[in-house]
């Protein structure tokens, strides 16, 4: 399978804990976007990486949110001191693009669900 | 404030019938709109893209029309079958640099 994929897909851990998923990008993708999903809304926009360089980050994105993408690859998204808030569903996407943002298409994993106990 | 709406949470139609999906917003300038589709416990799923000075895109017996004046996209489902029953997300680009989606409408084609 060549598409995005996340790890893990479900997480369940207790308040105050720290958290950590993985994703991995289509390979020649140099694009790659963390989104947050609840029940019945639609993903939120979280933070951009154009190859290793984190270039957005959503001012929902709080202290306890770092996300990293070292080698320009795969990307983690580390949520520390959990709270019951942080329970959602957390998507990867990727996609390749130019100078712009214009036409992005954007190709999404199929999720981490995050619960927080 | 910017904000996106789409049409009624969710909406049911006989198969063969044509869908048809709103997604209107305010306070933004986008340069683009797309359309995704979401099945449960999934990632969404890229549909169609449509610029701002495109009137109408169509793909198989997808369309979508972009309305700048209105402020308003239209998502057409024609001929629908039971297997296109899912969650549709419209999501703009705009000057925020990022995409900002819709809270989605659940589509269910009944046979």
């Amino acid at each position: 399978d060549t598409g995005v994929s996340q790890d893990p897909r479900h997480k369940i851990t207790k308040r105050g804990q720290n958290v950590t998923f993985r994703c991995d990008p289509i390979s020649e993708h140099n694009r790659l976007y963390w989104y947050r999903q609840t029940l019945g809304q639609g993903p939120e926009f979280l933070t951009y990486f154009q190859n290793e360089a984190q270039l957005e980050k959503s001012r929902l994105l709080s202290d306890r949110f770092s996300a990293e993408r070292p080698k320009g690859s795969f990307s983690t998204l580390e949520i520390q001191h959990t709270e019951q808030g942080d329970s959602a569903m957390y998507l990867c996407a990727s996609s390749f693009g130019g100078r712009t943002l214009m036409g992005d298409t954007q190709y999404f994993g199929p999720g981490t669900r995050l619960t927080v106990l | 404030s910017q904000k996106i709406e789409q049409n009624s949470e969710a909406l049911n139609i006989q198969e063969g019938k044509t869908a048809t999906l709103t997604c209107n917003y305010t306070n933004y300038s986008p340069a683009y709109l797309q359309w995704y589709r979401q099945d449960p416990g999934r990632g969404p799923v890229f549909l169609l893209l449509i610029r701002e000075n495109e009137k109408e895109k169509r793909k198989e017996r997808l369309k979508v029309t972009f309305d700048t004046t209105l402020k308003q996209s239209l998502f057409h489902i024609t001929a629908s079958q039971p297997a296109d029953s899912a969650t549709y997300l419209c999501a703009l680009f705009g000057s925020a640099r990022q995409l900002t989606f819709g809270s989605g409408t659940q589509l269910t084609v009944l046979p």
